[in-house]
């Protein structure tokens, strides 16, 4: 099925460890970008891309590396994780808001436990 | 950036019952609109977008009505369904490259 998967759904990390959280979409989307859900504040941006080789960053990015070697991968990098990272995180994805925006496809999250 | 303010739920209704959410937003210019769904344990999805004012999105029976004189819009169900319970979020954009702020989201649960 078309979309935007995400894995894992779900990881529990010590603090100091690393990890990678996965994003891919097979809808040759120019826009992908992270975000992370926590109770009562909605939807943050992390880090977005609006293509391949191209990263900015969100509004809430410190502690997370990204990257954009190909159109449709688009991996979260914690380096050293903080329980302040608990959170669930969501990938999504888009045309190029230049084309006009059409609304973003999300994945169905990962939900990410740091002990 | 645009500010976006959402109604704070949860919003407690009867099956059949007419579900309006509010949300009000600051921006520049008049933004297109977007209301996801997210259904528990699951990601956003797009629910419906209006994308000029005062007019009407729809889909699946939800509405969405745009007011730019007031900056709102509102998302309306005649008769809402066990199955429609989930949160709710608005999401204005205004062009561009601009990012898409998304409200605080509002939990609806419906009961038989």
């Amino acid at each position: 099925n078309a979309g935007v998967t995400q894995t894992p759904k779900f990881q529990v990390l010590k603090t100091g460890q690393s990890m990678t959280l996965q994003c891919a979409q097979d809808m040759n989307h120019e826009y992908m970008s992270w975000y992370r859900q926590d109770p009562g504040m909605g939807l943050r941006l992390i880090h977005y891309s609006v293509g391949a080789g191209i990263t900015d960053q969100g509004e809430v990015p410190n502690g997370y590396n990204v990257s954009r070697s190909t159109t449709e991968d688009f991996p979260l990098r914690l380096l050293s994780a903080a329980p302040s990272q608990t959170s669930v995180y969501f990938c999504a994805s888009s045309y190029s808001k230049i084309r006009g925006h059409y609304g973003y496809t999300f994945g169905s999250g990962t939900r990410l436990t740091v002990v | 950036g645009n500010s976006v303010t959402q109604m704070e739920g949860p919003v407690t209704l009867s099956e059949e019952a007419f579900l309006t959410i509010n949300c009000t937003y600051t921006a520049t210019g008049y933004p297109s609109l977007f209301w996801y769904v997210q259904y528990p344990g699951e990601g956003l999805q797009l629910l419906l977008k209006a994308t000029k004012a005062d007019d009407k999105g729809s889909n699946k029976g939800f509405e969405a009505t745009y007011r730019k004189e007031t900056t709102s819009f509102h998302l309306e169900k005649g008769s809402v369904q066990v199955s429609d319970s989930a949160v709710y979020f608005c999401a204005p954009y205004s062009g561009g490259y601009q990012k898409v702020t998304f409200g605080t989201g509002t939990k609806l649960q419906v009961i038989p």
